[in-house]
Parts: C-alpha cells; sequence; structure tokens
C-alpha cells in the first residue's frame, strides 16, 4: 500500500504570495492532519479534516486554510506569506473509526521557504 | 489540555549501549501515546503505539515503551543502539476525542558515537 505523498516537496515563494499545498492520503485513509514544524516552535497541530468537513483546527491565523476533496485528498493553502511561515508542512492521515484517537501516517512534507 | 514533555533535546550514546529517551504527558483521561522518528529532512515514521492493555509495547527497529500511569511517563528504550538510530524521536499524545489530533513533544536529538 502507498504511503501518504505530499506535492510539492520543496517550494520557494516570496512575502506576500500566496502557497497551496497537497496531500494524497494512504487508500482508505478518510482522516487528513496537517501539522507545522519549524525549530523554534516544534510541531504544531493546523488543523483536521474528515470526510470534507474541518472537524478540528489549531491556533492559527485565518491565513492558513484547507479543503478535502471526495476522494479524501487534501490541500492547504498560506494566504499572503510572512517570513515566519517558513516551515517543513506535513500531512498525515488515519483510517479513524469516528470513535477515538487512530494511527496516524505522515507524509515526508513539504519545505516552504520564504523570502 | 493535554501536553508532552521530552526533558532531554540532546543524548549522546555509544554504539552497542543501551538507550532510554524519556517522556512524560499531562492528561486528564486514559491517554494515546505514540513514538515518532524524523531522520534528517524527512517525515515521521512511526515506531510504537499504546492504547490499551499491556504497557510494554513492543515497536519496530527493536525499540520498546513502557506505559507508566502513576508517573505519566512513556519512556523508549532499546537495548543496543546502531548507528543508523541517530535521528531525533518524538513522544506524542492523542486523546480520546474522536480527533485525529496529536499533540507533540519538543523531540529529543539522538547522536550515536562510535
Amino acid at each position: 500500500k502507498a504511503g501518504v505523498t505530499q506535492t510539492p516537496r520543496y517550494l520557494i515563494k516570496t512575502r506576500g504570495q500566496q502557497v497551496t499545498l497537497s496531500c494524497s492520503p494512504i487508500s482508505g485513509h478518510r482522516s487528513v492532519s496537517w501539522y507545522q514544524q519549524t525549530p523554534g516552535q516544534g510541531l504544531q497541530f493546523l488543523f483536521e479534516y474528515f470526510s470534507e468537513t474541518q472537524r478540528n483546527k489549531g491556533n492559527f491565523p485565518g491565513r492558513f486554510s484547507g479543503r478535502q476533496f471526495s476522494n479524501s485528498r487534501s490541500e492547504m493553502n498560506v494566504s499572503t506569506l510572512e517570513l515566519g511561515d517558513s516551515a517543513l508542512y506535513l500531512c498525515a492521515s488515519s483510517f479513524l473509526t469516528g470513535l477515538n484517537t487512530d494511527t496516524q501516517y505522515f507524509g515526508p512534507g513539504t519545505r516552504l521557504t520564504v523570502l | 489540555a493535554q501536553s508532552v514533555t521530552q526533558p532531554d533535546i540532546h543524548i549522546t550514546v555509544s554504539e552497542g549501549a543501551s538507550l532510554e529517551l524519556r517522556c512524560n504527558y499531562s492528561y486528564g483521561a486514559t491517554p494515546y501515546l505514540f513514538w515518532y522518528v524524523q531522520s534528517p529532512g524527512q517525515g515521521l515514521q512511526l515506531l510504537l503505539k499504546y492504547f490499551s492493555g499491556d504497557t510494554l509495547v513492543q515497536g519496530i527497529k527493536g525499540f520498546e515503551a513502557e506505559f507508566k500511569r502513576s508517573q505519566s511517563s512513556f519512556n523508549l528504550r532499546k537495548p543496543s543502539v546502531h548507528w543508523s538510530d541517530a535521528a531525533e524521536y518524538f513522544c506524542a499524545v492523542g486523546t480520546n476525542s474522536g480527533y485525529s489530533t496529536l499533540t507533540f513533544g519538543k523531540g529529543t536529538m539522538l547522536l550515536v558515537s562510535p
């Protein structure tokens, strides 16, 4: 079974631009979560989608948004990029029974650099 | 809200020596606990998890972890470290809220000396 895939793997943008990152979950997984990883703040939860609905959101500004499609693929968008948005963005998928936390499997991440 | 503390930022271990990485969590109910490993520039790979049952769990690559409720700990151990184990290790806690959300510790960087 193929793992979680993320595209692109690397991105360089300038301040003020916007960016869209893509995540394809493991086949059969319905939940997709996004995390931001920086040296200073570590791994921080951005949001989680299940069946095309955002079920949970972390403490990030509205410039960070996402969506999930009917095939469970997910995208996240960051508008008006700031230098501090430079990070590794990780996507994770889980089967999620809807009852309890399920194991999350992570993709390789997208390294975003904002200049 | 839940939280995870990994007290050691860096640990250096000689190849062949035993390893223990510490993890303490804070959560009001029974937690779901995970250890992940991250090599430079890579995503997170799941080493092992604890949901319920036997408090000593076995994972991949010869790792194991023990859940101790009384100490709110979930320490990771390996009897003999290999140079390829050098990486960053993250402990994480999930809740039983039905949301697939993990709270991570800050990580412990493992260095392996020859």
